[in-house]
């Protein structure tokens, strides 16, 4: 069983680029869960999402940043117009559902950085 | 609070000693902590987790310890190992929630 799956794992972009990060969950898991994490810091909470749902940014900042999970297709988290403040390690991780069933499992992280 | 406070940030350890790890919490309503382990270029990776209606965890050399008057629960790690070299963190959660609540880090090095 494959586990959660990120892509690119290392992404350059100049400043006013745009980042997209994706992110295939494990294969059962219909929850989705975007985290980012600064050097030497914990995992900070962004969004978390259900198929075509968007159940809770309030994490994510409000400009710049957007996520989506499709019917059809990986979760994307979009970043417009990067600055060298969003330059982190964003991981996502997927969950078979919540409370009791809602273990996060983690995928390797997109390394982000903006020149 | 919504807080997770772990210490120590670093902790050196020699092979076969034990390791420990601290974190505490403000916020009752927590009901589920987890502990991950890190290593460099790698996503976190669930360890053990322990629910408050226990003191205590044992999962191989892991071991959670869990003292819910204190609001405090710790992660042992006996017979420690170089390949246990990795950073670890806590994280609470409400179990009706979603949001893992993150403790900062601990980076852990075990020297032969």
């Amino acid at each position: 069983n494959a586990g959660v799956m990120q892509n690119p794992r290392h992404l350059v972009r100049r400043r006013g680029q745009e980042a997209r990060l994706r992110c295939s969950p494990m294969k059962g898991h219909s929850h989705v869960y975007w985290y980012r994490q600064l050097p030497e810091e914990g995992l900070k909470f962004m969004v978390y999402l259900q198929k075509e749902n968007i159940i809770d940014e309030s994490g994510m900042p409000k400009e710049r940043f957007s996520a989506e999970f499709p019917k059809e297709g990986p979760s994307i988290l979009r970043i417009q117009q990067v600055v060298r403040g969003d330059s982190a390690a964003y991981f996502c991780a997927s969950s078979p559902g919540v409370g009791y069933q809602g273990t996060q499992y983690f995928g390797p992280g997109t390394r982000l950085l903006v020149l | 609070q919504q807080q997770v406070k772990q210490s120590p940030q670093s902790l050196i350890v020699q092979k076969g000693g034990i390791s420990i790890i601290n974190c505490a919490y403000e916020n009752t309503a927590f009901d589920y902590f987890p502990w991950y382990q890190q290593f460099p270029g790698k996503g976190p990776a669930l360890l053990i987790a322990i629910r408050p209606d226990v003191s205590e965890k044992k999962e191989g050399r892991f071991t959670i310890s869990f003292n819910k008057s204190a609001k405090q629960f710790s992660l042992h790690i006996m017979d420690s190992q170089p390949g246990d070299s990795a950073t670890y963190f806590c994280a609470a959660r409400i179990d009706s929630n979603y949001q893992l609540i993150w403790g900062a880090g601990t980076k852990l090095i075990i020297k032969p």
